[in-house]
């Protein structure tokens, strides 16, 4: 079983709608949760982190955490065509570790 | 312009000719490390540093080495590469890790070992 697992997709939005990401870890020990987004040949970018069960909001973009249930997603509102890319679900578990899954690729039709 | 700088950004190498990639960071961050990303598997961590002179194995150490003199620097050294060391390689730093601390991360450096 991998350790932070994501939907690799591809999976397709038209513009305007809602973008839903979704990741499952396996150490309960995690502390940290990030979500990063990778377009084609550059480096990974932060978009938002996440320690605490529930929601946070940062623009069109909110992660939710629910610890109980292993489970972190990324809800991207009003998407663009720019949020295409792949997000990657990245964990620091209790090894101290940064743990990434291997991404979803998302496109975002205009 | 806080930054993390690898180089080279791109290399073609022959197998078992040892070849050092270089990471820098002008952040003074504590934590360093070594991810490798091939095609479906996502960014996999080869090593990484908690602070200067403490390095420990990732996921995927088998052929890398690293060292850590000093706190900005965390070269990635392959002795003798092969075909299988073919992939896109990514140096990132953060100022610890816990809880909320980002990691940066360089340019990639894409390495060919024919």
């Amino acid at each position: 079983q991998k350790e932070v697992e994501q939907n690799s997709g591809p999976l397709s939005v038209p513009e305007g709608a809602i973008a839903s990401l979704n990741c499952t870890y396996s150490d309960r020990g995690s502390q940290s949760f990030f979500w990063y987004r990778q377009y084609s040949g550059k480096s990974p970018e932060l978009i938002m982190f996440i320690y605490s069960n529930g929601d946070k909001e940062d623009g069109r973009f909110t992660a939710q955490l629910n610890k109980a249930s292993q489970y972190v997603s990324l809800l991207i509102r009003d998407s663009q065509p720019s949020d295409s890319a792949t997000y990657l679900c990245a964990v620091t578990g209790s090894a101290r570790q940064l743990t990434f899954g291997s991404g979803t690729q998302l496109t975002v039709l205009p | 312009e806080a930054q993390v700088t690898q180089n080279p950004r791109y290399l073609i190498t022959v197998t078992g000719k040892k070849l050092t990639v270089t990471c820098s960071q002008n952040m003074n961050h504590e934590y360093m490390s070594w991810y490798r990303q091939d095609p479906g598997l996502g960014l996999r961590q080869i090593y990484y540093s908690m602070n200067v002179e403490v390095t420990d194995k990732g996921d995927v150490p088998e052929g890398y080495k690293v060292s850590r003199k000093e706190k900005r620097n965390f070269p990635l050294i392959l002795e003798s590469p092969s075909p299988n060391q073919t992939s896109l390689y990514f140096c990132a730093s953060s100022l610890r890790i816990g809880i909320g601390t980002e990691a940066f991360f360089g340019q990639g450096t894409r390495l060919t070992v024919v």
